[in-house]
C-alpha cells in the first residue's frame, strides 16, 4: 500500500516570496508519478505539475518546480513569485503506473498568500 | 473542449436513504474514477470504470456502486446512507497513455452531500 505525508497543515507566504511545500510519501512501486495538485475553495482540484519516478530531472511548470529525490521518498513543490491567486489547499498525490487512474492524495497544505 | 461536469453540486439527505451522483467526462477520456473527500482531508479513492466495467476498487463497501455508459459518463450510487458518508464526491476523467505520460486526470467542481 502506498502513503503520502504532508506534514504541513497550514503555510502562510508574503506576496511576491518564494514557498515551499513539502510531501513524503512510501512504496515499493518502482514505476509511478507524483502530482501536486490545487484546490483553491471553487473545489476543483487542478494539476499544477507531475513527475515521472523514471525521470531524474526535476518537474518545471513556470513559477512551480519541484525537488525529486527518489532515494529519500521526497517530492516537495517550490512556488517562485507567490501570487494572491495562489491561496489555495495544495495536495500532493501518488500514482502507480499501472493503477490506471487511482491517485493516492496527502492530507493536504492550506496555503495562504499574503499581500 | 467541455471540461468534467458534475451534478448535484450540493444535496442533503438522511441516515438510510440512496443517492445518485452524476458525472459527464471530458471530450475524448474512456475512464472515469470517483473520490470521496470528506472536510479538511485529501480524496479517497472509490473506484474507477474503464469502458463500461469496474477496473479498481479502493476500501469501501459494496453498498457504494457504480456505473458507466456509452458515452463514459457515470453515476455513483450510494444506498443505506450514513452519517459518514457525508462529504464532498469527486469525479475525474481520464484517458490513459502508457508510460509516455502519466493518466492525467482532469477534475468536475464536486458534489456535496450531507447526510443528516
Amino acid at each position: 500500500a502506498q502513503t503520502v505525508t504532508q506534514s504541513q497543515p497550514e503555510m502562510s507566504v508574503q506576496e511576491a516570496e518564494t514557498v515551499t511545500l513539502s510531501c513524503t510519501y512510501d512504496t515499493s512501486e518502482n514505476n509511478y508519478y507524483l502530482f501536486w495538485y490545487k484546490q483553491p475553495p471553487s473545489r476543483q482540484m487542478i494539476l499544477v505539475i507531475r513527475q515521472e519516478a523514471y525521470k531524474q530531472q526535476n518537474a518545471t511548470e513556470n513559477r512551480f518546480s519541484v525537488n525529486f529525490q527518489k532515494a529519500a521518498k521526497s517530492f516537495s513543490l517550490k512556488i517562485s513569485d507567490s501570487q494572491l491567486g495562489d491561496t489555495a489547499m495544495y495536495f500532493c498525490a501518488f500514482m502507480v503506473e499501472t493503477s490506471g487512474s487511482r491517485l493516492t492524495f496527502g492530507e493536504g497544505t492550506q496555503l495562504t498568500v499574503n499581500p | 473542449e467541455t471540461g468534467v461536469t458534475q451534478s448535484p453540486t450540493h444535496l442533503i439527505k438522511t441516515r438510510g436513504q440512496q443517492v445518485t451522483l452524476r458525472c459527464s467526462s471530458q471530450s475524448g477520456h474512456n475512464t472515469v474514477s470517483w473520490y470521496q473527500q470528506a472536510l479538511g482531508q485529501g480524496p479517497q479513492f472509490i473506484f474507477q470504470y474503464y469502458r463500461e466495467e469496474e477496473n479498481g476498487r479502493g476500501n469501501f463497501p459494496p453498498r457504494f456502486s457504480g456505473l458507466q455508459f456509452p458515452n463514459y459518463s457515470s453515476e455513483l450510487n450510494v444506498n443505506a446512507l450514513e452519517l459518514d458518508d457525508s462529504a464532498l464526491y469527486l469525479c475525474a476523467s481520464s484517458f490513459p497513455t502508457g508510460r509516455s505520460g502519466a493518466n492525467v486526470l482532469t477534475f468536475g467542481a464536486g458534489s456535496r452531500l450531507t447526510v443528516l
